[in-house]
């Protein structure tokens, strides 16, 4: 069945290093992939998102990638700050309803 | 604040007892979804509302029952439980049609654990 595996699963960084989380997924039919943060307490938030006819896409100093031929995408965190530490999420959408999410990513940023 | 609210946040129920979660959103959405949050998994969806008709049930148990009066709100009865149902509940809204993805907007969540 449809599929998004994400690593590392725990990811620990120094203040003000770069963090990267990658993800693949199954279904060559996907065509949107976005990127949710979870912190303690709350439900998952939208940080990034992109489609597949774009490349790459940057939002200050969060950016994702998206080779379509290989069925990969990334999530990159650049000069990452404590605030950052969280659980990071990938997915993955051939449209409508049904999103297919990667088990997660802990991210804690040391400082 | 996501504009999906979710009621109750902690619920502590046993296996013999009846109980409902319940999410509203005031975002205007058409979509709303449960899913089930367990530790160290990925976020598995149970159900999709798209203008109050089901759409996505995906293989839940009958021990879960949904119920979606209108676009806003969005109901899950719980009944006979088992303790391996014990997770977080995560509501989401959005909008959107078939064919086309929109992001989702998720509520904090009710953690519940069955006894």
């Amino acid at each position: 069945g449809e599929n998004v595996e994400q690593h590392p699963s725990t990811l620990s960084v120094q203040e003000g290093d770069s963090a990267v989380i990658k993800c693949t997924y199954s279904d060559s039919a996907s065509n949107y992939f976005p990127w949710y943060k979870q912190e303690l307490g709350k439900g998952p938030q939208l940080i990034i998102d992109i489609r597949s006819n774009v490349g790459e896409k940057k939002d200050q100093r969060i950016a994702v990638t998206l080779n379509k031929t290989a069925k990969h995408f990334s999530l990159h965190i650049t000069e990452t700050q404590p605030e950052d530490s969280a659980v990071y999420f990938c997915a993955a959408s051939t449209g409508g309803f049904k999103t297919i999410f990667g088990a997660g990513t802990r991210l804690f940023v040391k400082a | 604040e996501t504009g999906v609210t979710q009621t109750p946040r902690h619920l502590v129920m046993g296996m013999t007892n009846k109980k409902s979660l319940k999410c509203e959103q005031h975002l205007g959405h058409n979509a709303m979804y449960w899913y089930k949050q367990s530790a160290k998994k990925p976020l598995e969806l149970m159900f999709v509302y798209n203008f109050k008709e089901q759409t996505e049930n995906n293989s839940v148990p009958s021990r879960f029952s949904p119920e979606c009066p209108n676009s806003s709100h969005l109901f899950l009865h719980l009944h006979t439980l088992q303790p391996e149902d014990s997770a977080l509940y995560l509501c989401a809204s959005s909008q959107g049609r078939a064919g086309v993805p929109y992001e989702q907007y998720f509520g904090p969540g009710t953690r519940l654990t069955v006894t």
